[in-house]
């Protein structure tokens, strides 16, 4: 079964700064896909950024970035200059079955703070 | 803003009632998911539903059971509820066959007592 660890429950980081967020996940499938989604205290989760397995280069959208080490079985979340507007919790999370069917598995999250 | 909508936003219930909750789906999309997430933890898979059917189920019970209607829209029910089904239930959209962010509505947070 496919597990996703996050093992950061929280982070603390001064507005502008950069801030690495870690995933490490475990899958014995050759193909598969990795998510990354932000959640505010409203609940909704909000997608941020994608990596497939077969992708040779790190996925990037604007201020995110998804450090991918295949080897080593992670997909860091880099997220540049910090924003207030980014504290929320931050969920690492992984497709398991069907390309797009989105059968998702999270980790546990980390929730980032942003200081002014 | 995505174009998943969940209702109600909030609900209140008691241990052994039934409860359903729906969500419409992003325009476009075929595919519906359900999540559980309880207080501080990451949400878990409960099913999917793609074309109507029933397109994989996590680890609940029975007692946790679905629709999807032609509109792609959705319903989750839950039968017996018990105190530990209190979570927040989130609902995602998404098109099979297409390796896309699954679009998630605001959720319905639902508290048994």
């Amino acid at each position: 079964a496919q597990k996703i660890t996050q093992t950061q429950p929280g982070m603390f980081v001064q507005e502008k700064e950069a801030v690495t967020l870690d995933c490490t996940y475990d899958t014995s499938d050759q193909s598969y896909g990795l998510f990354w989604y932000k959640q505010p205290s409203s609940g909704e989760m909000i997608f941020l950024i994608y990596q497939g397995s077969y992708d040779e280069q790190n996925a990037t959208e604007g201020r995110y970035s998804l450090n991918f080490q295949k080897a080593r079985k992670s997909a860091n979340l880099v997220i540049s200059a910090s924003q207030l507007g980014d504290s929320a919790m931050y969920f690492c999370a992984m497709r398991e079955g069907q390309r797009g069917a989105q059968k998702l598995v999270f980790g546990q999250g980390t929730r980032l703070t942003i200081n002014p | 803003e995505t174009g998943v909508t969940q209702s109600p936003t909030h609900l209140i219930k008691t241990r052994g009632q039934q409860v359903t909750l729906r969500c419409s789906s992003q325009s476009g999309h075929n595919t519906v998911s359900w999540y559980q997430q309880a207080l501080g933890q990451g949400p878990q898979f409960i099913f999917q539903y793609y074309r109507e059917e029933e397109n994989g189920r996590g680890n609940f019970p029975p007692r946790f059971s679905g629709l999807q209607f032609p509109n792609y829209s959705s319903e989750l029910n839950v039968n017996a509820l018990e105190l530990d089904d209190s979570a927040l239930y989130l609902c995602a959209s998404s098109s099979l066959g297409r390796e896309i962010g699954a679009f998630f509505g605001q959720g319905t947070r639902l508290t048994v007592v």
